[in-house]
């Protein structure tokens, strides 16, 4: 069984530009998740999907958005980059609907804004 | 707003000895406890979890003890091998409509041979 797959692992891009990431969860998995990961700040919580549903929101700012597809892939989209962007984006799928089962997450795409 | 924090950041213990980690939560609503663990240049896995209606979890030479008073959580490591070696980080969430998990900022963890 195909693990969480993220595309583009690597990327770089310059302030002002925008991104788009994507993600395919596990066949099956309905629910994906989004991290920003950064030294020292741990995972932070971006958002979650389920049935093409944004069911929760963190406390990101409006540049950061994402959608899903009827499929269950995921994108994120950030835009008008800024320095402070250049991160790891981890998604993470799960087979409950719930956020009391184990996320699976990808290998993540490591963004790098200069 | 809902927080996670962990201590320490960083842990460097003896091949044997063990090792714990600590998380305190805010959200006295929280029910879910998971820990994942993330080698070096690698994707997180979750190692054990637990949930509010229970005290303690084991699972061979980990274990995860939780006080819901006092809204703080641990992970145990015994006998610690050099492979433990990796980032901890612990999470906490609602079982409920939230749907998001709040993570803590992570522990490295170095075994030293």
């Amino acid at each position: 069984k195909a693990g969480v797959t993220q595309t583009p692992r690597y990327l770089i891009k310059t302030r002002g530009q925008q991104v788009t990431l994507s993600c395919s969860p596990i066949s099956g998995h309905r629910s994906v998740s989004w991290y920003q990961q950064t030294p020292g700040q741990g995972l932070q919580f971006l958002f979650e999907y389920f049935s093409e549903t944004q069911r929760n929101k963190g406390n990101f700012p409006g540049r950061f958005s994402g959608r899903q597809f009827s499929n269950s892939r995921s994108e994120m989209n950030v835009s008008t980059l800024e320095l402070g962007d250049s991160a790891l984006y981890l998604c993470a799928s799960s087979i409950l609907a719930g956020f009391t089962g184990e996320l699976f997450f990808g290998e993540g795409s490591r963004l790098t804004v200069l | 707003g809902e927080n996670v924090e962990q201590h320490p950041s960083t842990l460097s213990v003896q091949e044997g000895d063990s090792a714990v980690i600590k998380c305190t939560y805010s959200d006295s609503a929280s029910n879910y406890f998971p820990w994942y663990k993330q080698e070096l240049g690698k994707r997180p896995q979750l190692i054990i979890d637990i949930r509010s209606n229970v005290g303690e979890k084991k699972d061979q030479r980990i274990a995860v003890t939780l006080n819901k008073t006092a809204k703080h959580f641990s992970l145990h490591i015994t006998e610690t091998q050099p492979e433990d070696s990796a980032v901890y980080f612990c999470a906490a969430s609602r079982e409920d409509s939230s749907y998001k998990l709040i993570f803590g900022s992570g522990t490295r963890l170095l075994v030293r041979p």
